[in-house]
């Protein structure tokens, strides 16, 4: 079965662009999350989307957006893009059965943004 | 706020020999605990989950568990040199039904030299 796929791999972005960061979740999970990873750092919670409605959101300013598709894909939009907003983005799917806690998040590989 | 608190490391230890990594944890009402493995460039991996007191074994990795303590480790056995990475622990964090978010250490990176 094929994991948790994200696109692009890398992006090179200016100061002030925006950005779109896109998210496959495994097959049968509903639920994605978000997360930013900088150097040196665990990666911090950005969103968490389940049903196509957004469940919850870290402590990330309104720049950062997402959304889910009916085929449970994902979006997350950063706009106007300043240079501490170079990360490792995650995506991590899983099935989120209410709220147990044996629910698991997969990682897809990533994409890698640097802003200049 | 949630804090899950590792040693940077890095921890460095010689081929065959157990590594020990450490990761205590700051809300007493956590449930659920993860270790990953995260090799330079790549992303996490899940290698264990943990719900319960006590040891949990697969293969070469043992988490263990003490919530009494905010304590959860990992043992590996007979390290490799591909063992080398960083290993972060995630403790989940159930804010409610349909909410629930991984709250990360920073990461023990582990040397394994031969």
């Amino acid at each position: 079965d094929a994991g948790v796929t994200q696109s692009p791999t890398h992006l090179i972005k200016t100061r002030g662009q925006q950005v779109t960061l896109r998210c496959s979740p495994i097959s049968g999970h509903k639920s994605v999350s978000w997360y930013q990873q900088v150097l040196g750092q665990g990666p911090q919670f950005i969103f968490q989307y389940y049903e196509k409605e957004e469940r919850g959101r870290g402590n990330f300013p309104d720049r950062f957006s997402a959304r889910q598709f009916p085929n449970y894909s994902s979006e997350l939009n950063v706009n106007a893009l300043l240079l501490g907003d170079s990360a490792l983005y995650l995506c991590a799917s899983s099935l989120l059965r209410g709220t147990a806690g044996t629910d698991t998040q997969y990682f897809g590989p990533g994409t890698r943004l640097t802003v200049l | 706020q949630k804090e899950v608190e590792q040693n940077s490391g890095p921890l460095s230890v010689p081929e065959g020999a157990i590594a020990s990594l450490n990761c205590t944890y700051s809300d007493r009402g956590s449930q659920s605990f993860f270790w990953y493995r995260q090799y330079s460039g790549k992303s996490p991996e899940l290698i264990m989950f943990i719900y319960s007191n006590g040891d949990k074994e697969d293969g070469r990795f043992t988490a263990q568990l003490n919530k009494a303590s905010q304590y959860v480790s990992l043992l590996i056995r007979d390290s490799q040199p591909s063992d080398s990475a960083t290993y972060l622990c995630a403790v989940k964090w159930i804010v409610n039904t349909g909410f629930q978010k991984l709250v990360f250490g920073t990461g023990t990176r582990l040397l394994v030299s031969p």
